[in-house]
């Protein structure tokens, strides 16, 4: 399908253990990013990259890996995973010159 | 990026024009009025964005004051459908990254 993923989109875990979060687009978007909500709250940035190979700190990246060898994929890991982590994740990429599309979200608990 | 002021909150009858203020005094030249929406809990959703002019969309029409100091999202008949929260941003376009910083938002409910 045409458009922006996320796996899963819900995901339960414990304290300490690794997690990788999977965006996947379809539209060969220069500029994908990261984002966490928590209740309440707007999005907020963790990070961010312009092309494969090339990525930035946000406004919120502690804790939080993240690679890009291929242009359609964008994962972000949790290393260890903490309770302050338990949030919904939002993904979304970009062409040069447009606007940001969103995936659907992933929502992590972590117990 | 420039930061952005809204109401936390606004009501509008269904049919109506609901009409969603924004300041963003200290706005620079080069940045863009982007305006998103978030429906209950899905992704942000991509409304319209502008330079200095008027713009119009399937969606929604941009008012950007002259001075660039403020903005006005205008859904010309709202339906419940819209009832989210709308997020004014300011952000450089064009070749740079876009990054998006989102402020509290403003919740819209349209009532029947």
């Amino acid at each position: 399908d045409a458009g922006i993923t996320q796996s899963p989109r819900y995901k339960i875990t414990e304290t300490g253990r690794q997690v990788t979060l999977m965006c996947h687009q379809t539209w060969s978007h220069s500029y994908m990013f990261w984002y966490r909500q928590d209740l309440g709250h707007g999005l907020r940035l963790i990070y961010y990259s312009a092309a494969a190979d090339i990525t930035d700190k946000g406004e919120v990246p502690d804790g939080y890996v993240v690679s890009r060898s291929k242009t359609e994929n964008f994962p972000l890991t949790l290393e260890s995973a903490t309770r302050s982590q338990t949030s919904v994740y939002f993904c979304a990429s970009r062409a040069v010159g447009y606007e940001q599309y969103f995936g659907p979200g992933t929502r992590l608990t972590v117990t | 990026d420039a930061k952005t002021t809204q109401p936390p909150s606004m009501d509008c009858a269904e049919g109506r024009a609901a009409n969603l203020p924004c300041n963003h005094s200290t706005i620079s030249g080069n940045e863009y009025v982007y305006w998103y929406r978030q429906i209950h809990s899905q992704g942000p959703q991509y409304i319209i964005h502008g330079l200095k002019n008027n713009e119009t969309n399937e969606m929604a029409s941009l008012i950007i004051t002259e001075d660039r100091k403020s903005s006005t999202l205008i859904l010309p008949h709202a339906t419940l459908r819209d009832t989210a929260v709308y997020y004014c941003i300011v952000t450089a376009g064009g070749t740079s990254y876009g990054k998006l910083t989102f402020g509290q938002g403003t919740i819209l409910t349209v009532h029947p």
